[in-house]
């Protein structure tokens, strides 16, 4: 199984919006409605930002949002903030009933 | 809330074995999924993969099938990541998870950062 396709690296300045984006297959992004994305600061464990495609979970901003087109599922980021400057890794539920991650994106706030 | 506490970092050798653990509190041990997610230095995260201690239903990513053993101890609310016999492109930091669905990760362990080298 390939690890799923982000972008290596992205950037915006504070207030813009921005978007990640996450390309699987249909035996994984486009066949399920089971992709979550993580936030990851340097030093410090994961956190789950999005689950089941367009949820947040209680506490994280609704700056953040998802969504999903086919193979490919996409992260939002609106006004962006410094405190948002971090790696994003998207995640999927594949047919084999495992977890595939993307390969992470570092999103640098200018 | 949850909370899920794992232990300390170990220093190894190739060939040694290694059992690290995870234990969970604040949640009903046997209704969530425990899964473990590797990050090698510098890298992105790898789900390795994942149990239901209700019943012990457990997952593995292909890549991590034969390589690893995931376990669960329901009296201590603890699970649990294991090798027989280390190498030392298994340095990483190794993540425990706790999920309601098996496929998005509520919370994450501080994690167990496992340097193996000769």
């Amino acid at each position: 199984q390939s690890a799923l396709t982000q972008p290596a690296s992205v950037s915006g300045s504070p207030g813009q919006s921005i978007t990640i984006s996450c390309t699987g297959t249909s035996s994984d992004v486009g066949g399920y409605n089971y992709v979550s994305w993580y936030q990851q600061h340097p030093g410090n464990a994961p956190k789950l930002m999005i689950y089941d495609v367009t949820n947040r979970p209680s506490g994280v901003s609704n700056r953040f949002s998802g969504s999903k087109s086919g193979n490919t599922a996409s992260l939002t980021i609106s006004g962006l903030q410094a405190e948002d400057e971090a790696d994003y890794y998207c995640s999927s539920y594949t047919t084999s009933s495992t977890v595939l991650f993307g390969g992470g994106t570092k999103l640098t706030v200018l | 809330e949850v909370q899920l506490v794992q232990s300390g970092a170990e220093v190894k050798k190739p060939g040694e074995s290694l059992k690290i653990s995870c234990k969970v509190s604040g949640s009903t041990f046997t209704n969530y999924w425990i899964g473990w997610v590797r990050q090698m230095p510098g890298k992105g995260l790898e789900w390795m993969g994942i149990i239901y201690p209700g019943d012990s239903d457990t997952r593995y990513s292909p890549s991590f099938q034969g390589q690893v053993t995931i376990s669960a101890d329901k009296s201590i609310t603890t699970a649990y990541l294991q090798w027989s016999s280390l190498k030392a492109s298994d340095t990483a930091m190794y993540y425990c998870v706790i999920s309601q669905t098996l496929y998005s990760f509520d919370y994450w362990g501080q994690g167990t950062l496992v340097p193996v080298s000769s």
